[in-house]
């Protein structure tokens, strides 16, 4: 069954550096997304991605975070400073249409010391 | 801002009788709305969805009812099997309808099911 995997599983970084979380979306989805969740809080959206650029994206989403999908397959999250509030699990996931369910990846934990 | 609600942190029923999971939402403007199952380490799995056109869909022992009046959804399963327990997510969004901004999803906090043998 097709799924949305996601490297590293674990990433840990120092505060100020920058990190890249790498995502490879189903094939045929067209839509992408990334979601975190603070560890005890609630899943939240960060950012929504179609045709090439970025359909949507939330207050948590700022100048410090960027999105991009460099190839045909991946779909990569960077966090250009990160601060130890970024820790956080990161989903990355992807849809056939923007109606439809998304799929998630397994989610990457993301670490800063 | 709690849109979507899940006011059960947590639930535990025997094996073989009905899990229902309760929802409650806010913003009028949702008119699709999605359970997942997340065991951990392990990313939210789609269980079930539905529009807001229809007030049950069905799915093998998964059913969701939408009631829009009292803006609530509930998820049913029956019967129970040790292997569902997980922690539930409800989710929403809105513009399916109208094809307008559908994109972002909107979680509960999740409600931990234990289903005991």
């Amino acid at each position: 069954e097709p799924e949305v995997t996601q490297t590293p599983s674990h990433q840990v970084t120092q505060m100020g550096q920058e990190v890249i979380l790498r995502c490879v979306p189903i094939s045929n989805h067209l839509y992408f997304y990334w979601y975190r969740q603070i560890l005890g809080q609630k899943v939240e959206f960060l950012v929504s991605f179609y045709n090439n650029e970025i359909s949507e994206k939330s207050e948590i989403f700022d100048d410090q975070f960027s999105v991009e999908r460099p190839d045909g397959s991946n779909f990569t999250l960077k966090i250009r400073s990160t601060k130890l509030e970024d820790s956080a699990m990161y989903f990355c996931a992807s849809s056939v249409r923007e109606n439809t369910e998304a799929f998630f990846g397994q989610g990457t934990r993301l670490t800063v010391v | 801002d709690q849109q979507v609600k899940q006011n059960s942190p947590s639930l535990s029923v025997q094996e073989g009788r009905i899990s229902i999971l309760n929802c409650d939402y806010t913003n009028s403007m949702f008119d699709y709305f999605l359970w997942y199952k997340k065991y951990p380490a392990e990313g939210p799995t789609f269980l079930i969805s539905i529009s807001s056109i229809k007030d049950k869909n069905e799915d093998g022992r998964f059913t969701v009812f939408l009631n829009k009046s009292a803006k609530h959804l509930s998820l049913h399963i029956v019967p129970s099997q040790p292997g569902d327990s997980a922690v539930y997510f409800c989710a929403a969004s809105a513009g399916w309808g109208s094809g307008g901004s559908n994109y972002k999803l909107t979680f509960g906090k999740g409600t931990l099911l234990t289903v005991n043998p």
